[in-house]
C-alpha cells in the first residue's frame, strides 16, 4: 500500500537554528507533493506544493522543499527558524491510481521553537 | 471570501447513536474531501466527491460510515451505531477540482463517543 513517512515525530530548535524534516513516499508514479502546517489552534493550511518543473519550490514564510524523484523524498527546509514557526507540519501525496486520485498524509512533525 | 466551514464544532454522543457532520465547501469548489485525525496521526482520508458523486468511498472503515453531497455543494457524513473508537475530529477539505489543486481545510468537528 502507498504511505507517506514523516521520521521527525517531534523537533525542539532554538531560534535562528536551521530545520529540515523528512518526508518519504512509497509510489512510483507520478505525484503530487503537499506540505501544510497547522498552527496552534487554527486549520490546516498550505505551506507549499510541487506538481512539475523546478524540483525546488519555495513557499510561504521562507520555507522550501526540494523533490528528489531517486529518493522518493520532498523535505522541508528554512534556513533560521522563528518562534512562530511552532506548529505541526504535515506532509501530504497525491496520485492518480486506477483512475482515481488517491490522497494520503504522513503522521505530522510537531516542531517547537524556544525563543 | 468565506472558507470551508463545517458544523457542529464539537459533538458529545453516546455510543449507539446516530450522528451526522456537515461541511460547506468554498462556493465553486467541485472536490469536496472527508478526513478523520485521531490524536497523533495525520488526517486519515475517508472520501471524496467530484460534484455530486462519490469519485472514491475506500477510506471508509466499514458500512456504519456513509456520506452525501446531494447538490454538490454542502456534504453531510453520516455515522450509524457509533462506538468509541470513532471518536476524533472529523476534517473537511474543498479543492477547486480533484488531483493537484491546493486542498483548503475546514476547522474540524471534534467527535466524542461516550
Amino acid at each position: 500500500a502507498q504511505s507517506v513517512s514523516q521520521h521527525n515525530h517531534h523537533v525542539i530548535l532554538s531560534e535562528a537554528a536551521s530545520l529540515e524534516l523528512g518526508c518519504n513516499y512509497s509510489y512510483g508514479g507520478t505525484v503530487n507533493l503537499f506540505w501544510y502546517v497547522q498552527y496552534p489552534g487554527q486549520h490546516l493550511q498550505l505551506l507549499l506544493k510541487y506538481f512539475s518543473g523546478d524540483p525546488l519550490v519555495k513557499g510561504i514564510k521562507g520555507f522550501e522543499a526540494e523533490f528528489i524523484k531517486s529518493k522518493f523524498s520532498f523535505n522541508l527546509r528554512k534556513p533560521s527558524v522563528q518562534w512562530s514557526d511552532t506548529a505541526e507540519y504535515f506532509c501530504a501525496v497525491n496520485a492518480l491510481m486506477s483512475g482515481t486520485y488517491k490522497y494520503i498524509f504522513g503522521t505530522g512533525t510537531r516542531l517547537k521553537v524556544l525563543a | 471570501g468565506a472558507g470551508v466551514s463545517q458544523t457542529p464544532s464539537n459533538k458529545v454522543t453516546e455510543k449507539g447513536k446516530y450522528v451526522e457532520l456537515r461541511c460547506d465547501p468554498i462556493s465553486g469548489h467541485t472536490a469536496l474531501y472527508w478526513y478523520r485525525q485521531s490524536l497523533g496521526q495525520g488526517p486519515e482520508f475517508l472520501i471524496y466527491f467530484q460534484g455530486t458523486g462519490a469519485a472514491d468511498d475506500s477510506g471508509l472503515p466499514n458500512d456504519r460510515f456513509f456520506a452525501v453531497r446531494p447538490e454538490g455543494s454542502v456534504s453531510t457524513l453520516k455515522i450509524q451505531r457509533t462506538e468509541r473508537g470513532d471518536s476524533a475530529v472529523y476534517l473537511c477539505a474543498s479543492s477547486l477540482s480533484a488531483g493537484s489543486y491546493e486542498q483548503y481545510f475546514g476547522p474540524g468537528t471534534r467527535l466524542t463517543v461516550t
